[in-house]
C-alpha cells in the first residue's frame, strides 16, 4: 500500500520555464510534508517543507503548494536551472510518527538547455 | 557545522555474513532515523533513535537491528545478511521531534 505517489517517474523541461513536481497521498493523518533533491551515489538534500496548517510555502525559486482537500501537493522550481536536474523525492509524515517519513518514489527531472 | 557522516561508503558481503554500519549526526542533533533505498522499493524507514531509545520502527525483519550511543552516534547492524539486503543504507539526523531530517551520503552495501 503505498501512501505517497509520484505518478511521473520523470519530467523534463526547458531551462528557464517552470518545473511541476506532483505528489499525492492517501494517510489523512500525515501533517507534515518535505520534498527532497537527490543526486546519484548522494543521500537526499533538503529542499522545502509545509506543514498542513498552511497551503503555500516559499524559499527563493521553489514553492510547495498542498491542497488538504485533494490529498495533494506539488513543487514549483522557477526558473528551472540545469544544476536543477536530480531526483526530487516527496515525503510525508504524522503526528504520531514524527520521524518516520514516507517517501513517494521520486521523479527524475531533466532540465534542457 | 559538518553534515551527517556515514562509514563505510561502500561494502562487499557474502550471503549468511553481518554487517554494522555506523552514522554520525550532525553536531548537537538527537534523532537518527536510518532509511534503506532500493531499486524495487524506493526509500524505506528502517527505525529511528531519540536519546538512545529506539522510538519508532519500520517493516523490516529482526535481522534489522540498530542502536545510539550516548553521543548520539549511531549504529545499525544486519545479521545473515540475504541478497535482497544489497542496497543505499541511508541515515538522517534531526534536532528532535517534527524537525527536518537531513541525509547522509550512505553506505552502499552489496551482498553476493
Amino acid at each position: 500500500d503505498q501512501q505517497v505517489k509520484q505518478n511521473s517517474p520523470s519530467l523534463s523541461v526547458q531551462e528557464g520555464r517552470i518545473s511541476i513536481l506532483n505528489c499525492d497521498y492517501t494517510n489523512s493523518m500525515f501533517d507534515y510534508f518535505l520534498w527532497y533533491k537527490k543526486y546519484p551515489a548522494e543521500g537526499p538534500t533538503f529542499l522545502i517543507s509545509i506543514s498542513s496548517i498552511k497551503d503555500k510555502n516559499e524559499d527563493g525559486r521553489f514553492t510547495v503548494f498542498l491542497n488538504k482537500s485533494a490529498k495533494h501537493l506539488s513543487l514549483h522550481i522557477v526558473p528551472s536551472q540545469p544544476g536543477d536536474s536530480a531526483v526530487y523525492f516527496c515525503a510525508a509524515s504524522s503526528l504520531q510518527g514524527a520521524q518516520k517519513l514516507v517517501f513517494g518514489q521520486g521523479t527524475r527531472l531533466t532540465i534542457n538547455p | 557545522k559538518a553534515g551527517v557522516t556515514q562509514t563505510p561508503r561502500y561494502l562487499i558481503k557474502t550471503r549468511g555474513q553481518q554487517v554494522t554500519l555506523s552514522c554520525s549526526p550532525i553536531s548537537g542533533h538527537r534523532s537518527v532515523s536510518w532509511y534503506q533505498q532500493t531499486p524495487g522499493q524506493g526509500l524505506q524507514f528502517l527505525f529511528e533513535y531519540f536519546s538512545e531509545t529506539q522510538r519508532n520502527k519500520g517493516n523490516f525483519p529482526g535481522r534489522f537491528s540498530g542502536r545510539q550511543f550516548s553521543n548520539s552516534r549511531s549504529e545499525m547492524n544486519v545479521s545473515t545478511l540475504e541478497l535482497g539486503d544489497s542496497a543505499l543504507y541511508l541515515c538522517a539526523s534531526s534536532l528532535s521531534d517534527k524537525e527536518t531530517q537531513y541525509f547522509g551520503p550512505g553506505t552502499r552495501l552489496l551482498v553476493l
